[in-house]
């Protein structure tokens, strides 16, 4: 089974609206993170926001915020007032054992396309 | 610049080939991740370091080898090359967050064509 799946197809947005990207994951650990990135069409990935599976609060960071369900085994990323400069791939991971340090690699999804119109 | 640092940027080689991709981590960082990303099977992971010891292994193939030196910085061979082997390939390096996890900072990736 996947450990991470984005099934949405290429999503549209109009600029200063909100959107949600859908994440779904699979763990049988209780301990362990979920991060967003971001690459635009330059390659790079970068870092948007994480929740720790023991978070009582979904985690916000400016314009982004991820919804949290952990009952549903959910991670959904919200982009509130959305911006030209947001249209890009977006990528859910999870890392599980989150405290043993064993092995911290990150598990990606196959990432949504995010368009936003003017 | 994020501060992980990747060279080269671009490589152009021929089949049956072999090429190093090299990577500098963030100051500080002691985790180096290698990443392949390619258009079928997305990101996958491939191997990591900790402080110059495989700390994990992904779906690193048998024709691909990493290290991780003394002074931090990581190299990944790949020879034999095949055409499916065309990918970008990410080092990442990983930063302590809070309540344990770890943020992983990409470099800029090299981008692999092999014709």
């Amino acid at each position: 089974a996947q450990k991470i799946t984005q099934t949405q197809p290429g999503m549209f947005v109009q600029e200063k609206e909100a959107v949600t990207l859908d994440c779904t994951y699979d763990t049988s650990d209780q301990s362990y993170g979920l991060f967003w990135y971001k690459q635009p069409s330059s390659g790079e990935m970068i870092f948007l926001i994480y929740q720790g599976s023991y978070d009582e609060q979904n985690a916000t960071e400016g314009r982004y915020s991820l919804n949290f369900q952990k009952a549903r085994k959910s991670a959904n990323l919200v982009i509130s007032a959305s911006q030209l400069g947001d249209s890009a791939m977006y990528f859910c991971a999870m890392r599980e054992a989150l405290y043993t340090g064993a092995n911290s690699k990150l598990t990606f999804g196959k990432g949504i396309t995010l368009s936003v119109r003017p | 610049d994020s501060g992980v640092t990747q060279t080269p940027k671009h490589l152009i080689t021929a089949t049956g080939q072999r090429v190093t991709l090299r990577c500098s981590p963030r100051s500080g960082d002691l985790s180096v991740y290698w990443y392949q990303q390619s258009l079928d099977q997305g990101l996958q992971f491939l191997i990591q370091y900790y402080n110059g010891e495989e700390r994990a292994k992904g779906n690193i193939l048998e024709r691909f080898s990493a290290q991780q030196f003394p002074d931090l910085h990581s190299e990944l061979n790949l020879s034999s090359l095949e055409l499916g082997d065309s990918a970008l390939y990410f080092c990442a390096s990983s930063t302590p967050g809070r309540q344990g996890a770890n943020v992983l900072t990409f470099g800029a990736g090299s981008r692999l064509t092999v014709l």
